[in-house]
This record gives C-alpha cells, sequence and structure tokens, in this order.
C-alpha cells in the first residue's frame, strides 16, 4: 500500500538555524499539505499546495516559512531561522480521492 | 474562524463495552469530515470519513453519523479491543484544510 513517507524522523537544530523537513507524498496525488502538531495539543494547519504553488496558509506560516516542491517526488518545509516555539512534530500530507493521508511526521527540537 | 470542538478529551471503559465520541464544528460550508487514530510515536492515520451528503457510515466496529442541522458528528466504537487505545481526532474540511478537534485519549483496558 503506497505511503507517505518523511525525512528525518528526528531532527535537533540550535535557535536561529535553518532546517529542511522532507516528504516524499503518494506518486498520484496532487494535493500536498504540511501541519503541526506541539506536544499534546491538536494537529494545526500550515500550509497547501497545489500546481507548483501555495494554495492556502495559514497565520502561523510566516515569512520564516517556506515550501517548495524540487523535483517530482519530493515535497520540503523550509524554517529559516528557528524559534524555540518551531519545536513541534510536523507532518506532511497528501491527497488523493478527498481523503488526506499522513506521513508518520518528523520531531523537530529547537533547542 | 473555523472551530471544532471534540469531547471528551478522555475516555477509559472496558474491553467489549463501546466508546463515543463526539464533536461540533463551526462552518456550515465544512462537506467532509475524517476521523484519524494516531498512536504514539505516529502520524495521524485515517480510519473512517462522512460526507455530508450522508448522515451515517458503518465500517465494521466504527460508525460516524452526521447531523448537519446542528453542525454535530460522532464516532462509535463497538466490541473495543485493547488495540484501540489511541487518540482519536475528528476534522471538518470547508475548504481544503483540515480543522481538527483537540482529541480524544482513548484507554481501553483488558
Amino acid at each position: 500500500e503506497p505511503e507517505v513517507t518523511q525525512t528525518p524522523s528526528h531532527q535537533v537544530t540550535q535557535m536561529g538555524q535553518e532546517v529542511i523537513l522532507r516528504c516524499v507524498p503518494i506518486s498520484n496525488h496532487l494535493y500536498f499539505y504540511w501541519y503541526r502538531q506541539i506536544l499534546g495539543q491538536k494537529v494545526e494547519f500550515l500550509v497547501s499546495f497545489y500546481n507548483n504553488e501555495i494554495s492556502e496558509k495559514s497565520e502561523i506560516f510566516d515569512d520564516q516559512f517556506s515550501v517548495e516542491r524540487p523535483d517530482g517526488s519530493n515535497f520540503t518545509l523550509k524554517i529559516r531561522s528557528t524559534k524555540l516555539e518551531d519545536s513541534a512534530m510536523y507532518f506532511c500530507a497528501s491527497e488523493g480521492s478527498g481523503e488526506q493521508f499522513f506521513g508518520p511526521g518528523t520531531r523537530l527540537t529547537v533547542l | 474562524g473555523e472551530n471544532v470542538e471534540q469531547h471528551p478529551s478522555t475516555l477509559s471503559v472496558q474491553e467489549g463495552d463501546s466508546a463515543v465520541i463526539k464533536c461540533t464544528y463551526s462552518d456550515s460550508a465544512s462537506n467532509y469530515f475524517p476521523w484519524y487514530k494516531q498512536e504514539l510515536g505516529k502520524g495521524p492515520q485515517l480510519i473512517i470519513d462522512i460526507r455530508s451528503n450522508v448522515g451515517e457510515k458503518k465500517d465494521q466496529r466504527i460508525a460516524v453519523t452526521l447531523n448537519k442541522t446542528a453542525k454535530h458528528f460522532s464516532l462509535h466504537i463497538t466490541e473495543t479491543q485493547p488495540e484501540d487505545s489511541a487518540v482519536y481526532f475528528c476534522a471538518a474540511v470547508g475548504t481544503d484544510k483540515l480543522i481538527f478537534g483537540t482529541g480524544t485519549r482513548l484507554q481501553v483496558f483488558p
């Protein structure tokens, strides 16, 4: 069964550093998403991406965040200058037939 | 803005009993309501969903009901098993993004 994959599973970084989180969506899906889950809290929408551009973003997704689909398979989330409050699980999702399928997540720890 | 409320936050049941989790949503344009199960250290897994043109959907031990007038939808798990223990999230979709509820931690005791 096809699945969404994410790398790395855990990323530790110093405050102010740049991080890139990587996702490989399910191959025939066209809509891609990033969500964030702070420990013990609900999953929050960050951004949706379709046809090589952002279709919607939340207020969390400020100028420090960017997304890219550099090739036909990868979908990346970049945080330019990490803050302590960026520590969270980051989930990528891709959509087919109206259903969103989530990856296993990347745990980002900002020290 | 769009909001999804979920109750209860924790739920403990004996194996074999039923579990019910309830959600309400605020955006009347929402037309798709998935439920996700999240096990420790993993991403949310879609377990069942319902669209606004039906009132109920069942898949083995899991069922979901939707009341569009009241903006309520519920997850029903019958004959619970220890492996049903996880955090369950409801969600609502109006445009394309998922708005999640706050989650319910279900514990099924053998």
